[in-house]
């Protein structure tokens, strides 16, 4: 049982450059989350996927798409990169979404440096 | 936006004594609060999670809660040198989907 896994662990892109960070989980869960980290900011979500075949924007999903592949996996592209996009990427996942007391579980993050 | 406010810290105690950590929030609706640690480099995990007013504990570990104050705090007891991470305050939104994280508190236990 591996939780939640994300590809890769570590990208650089130039300015303008496209990519798509991986994230699946295999504990069954029914929701998925991206968030990103930035040093003195906390941890803002960008986008999340209540359940299979839905997405919805959080806090600061512009520049950000997503794509709820199947009930496993949650992929997040970023389509034009752009320096403001370095940070640390973290994806999660919960098995209950709309219970609240319900426990969200993290992946080990990809850290993004955008040129 | 629902804010969740935590002192940046750092917080310096000493091995053996009580680290208390504290948090407030300005959505009234929240019900469910969340404690993460975070060492550095790592992604968070989940200490404990509290709902219901006054304390609950878990082995070093107590959170309290008081929903009238919108404050909710984190004590380590017995404080040990592996307990210096940051800790994220996290605060369920009201459809319960998500969660609004604090900057969180760095802590540093001395030897």
């Amino acid at each position: 049982n591996a939780g939640v896994t994300q590809t890769p662990k570590f990208q650089v892109l130039k300015t303008g450059q496209s990519m798509t960070l991986q994230c699946a989980q295999d504990m069954n869960h029914n929701s998925m989350y991206w968030y990103r980290q930035d040093p003195g900011m906390g941890l803002r979500l960008i986008y999340y996927s209540a359940s299979e075949g839905t997405t919805d924007k959080g806090e600061v999903p512009n520049g950000y798409n997503v794509s709820r592949l199947n009930k496993r996996e949650f992929s997040l592209r970023l389509e034009s990169a752009a320096p403001s996009q370095t940070s640390v990427y973290f994806c999660a996942s919960k098995w209950n979404p709309g219970q609240d007391t319900d426990t969200q579980y993290f992946g080990p993050g990809t850290r993004l440096t955008v040129l | 936006q629902k804010e969740v406010e935590q002192n940046s810290g750092p917080l310096s105690v000493p091995e053996g004594a009580i680290a208390s950590l504290n948090c407030t929030y300005s959505d009234r609706g929240s019900q469910s609060f969340f404690w993460y640690r975070q060492y550095s480099g790592k992604s968070p995990e989940l200490i404990m999670f509290i709902y219901s007013n006054g304390d609950k504990e878990d082995g070093r570990f107590t959170a309290q809660l008081n929903k009238a104050s919108q404050y909710v705090s984190l004590l380590i007891r017995d404080s040990q040198p592996s307990d210096s991470a940051t800790y994220l305050c996290a605060v369920s939104s009201n459809s319960g989907y998500a969660l609004n994280f604090g900057k969180g508190t760095s802590l540093l236990v001395t030897p």
